[in-house]
């Protein structure tokens, strides 16, 4: 059964810092993973998604990454900012098409 | 630009009372989905729907729920007979797979309806 871990829980930084953001997935045979912003009680707002072939995606100051043989993802951010802050989920596509999502990292940006 | 629409926002219902959550998915994907999340914890799938029949649902997705596409353009939720349980964000979701040459998978979510069951 895929099971997806998101660390850290939380993360509090000063702004302008750039950050790293963690996702992990016990079974490699997904379709493409997809990272998400959760804003406190609205909805999620797809920021990237990485096919299953592909090593990286960019859209901004976020990048991420995807390694599927070892189960691992990274979402850096650069250059933070306090707009930046609320949850980050990261979610893999299974082969059946539905998403499994992990946790999510709370982020807080200081002014 | 296309969005997912969910509608209401906030419902308050009694137990036991069923429930309509609607959804319109963007109008040229063809894979539907409902998500649910509990407060305080994980996205966690419902159901999936393609081709104007249920493709998967979770161990959650019993009998006292239902899914419709009443028409070309809506997406329903139906909860029979509401439990405390029940209160949770639903989520719609929609994809819009196309042909296999150019399969795209990504979800776009909508705003979430807030059931509170009381």
């Amino acid at each position: 059964k895929q099971e997806v871990t998101q660390i850290p829980a939380a993360l509090s930084v000063p702004e302008g810092e750039n950050l790293v953001l963690n996702c992990s997935f016990t079974d490699s045979a997904i379709y493409n993973l997809q990272w998400f912003r959760q804003d406190p009680g609205k909805g999620l707002t797809s920021l990237l998604l990485i096919q299953s072939s592909q090593r990286e995606q960019t859209s901004g100051r976020l990048n991420a990454s995807l390694d599927k043989s070892s189960g691992r993802s990274t979402l850096y951010i650069a250059a933070s900012q306090p707009g930046d802050s609320a949850t980050y989920l990261c979610a893999v596509t299974d082969s059946s098409y539905k998403l499994i999502f992990g946790s999510g990292t709370r982020l807080l940006v200081r002014p | 630009e296309p969005e997912v629409t969910q509608t209401p926002s906030h419902q308050v219902t009694q137990m036991g009372q069923e429930v309509i959550l609607r959804c319109v998915p963007i109008s040229n994907h063809l894979y539907f989905y409902w998500y649910r999340q509990i407060l305080g914890q994980k996205v966690e799938f419902l159901v999936s729907f393609y081709n104007n029949e249920i493709s998967e649902k979770s161990e959650i997705f019993d009998d006292q729920f239902s899914v419709e596409r009443p028409d070309g353009s809506n997406f329903t939720l139906k909860i029979r007979s509401t439990k405390l349980e029940d209160s949770a964000m639903y989520f719609c979701a929609s994809s819009e797979f196309g042909d296999r040459e150019h399969w795209n998978t990504e979800a776009f979510f909508g705003q979430g309806t807030r059931l509170t069951v009381v």
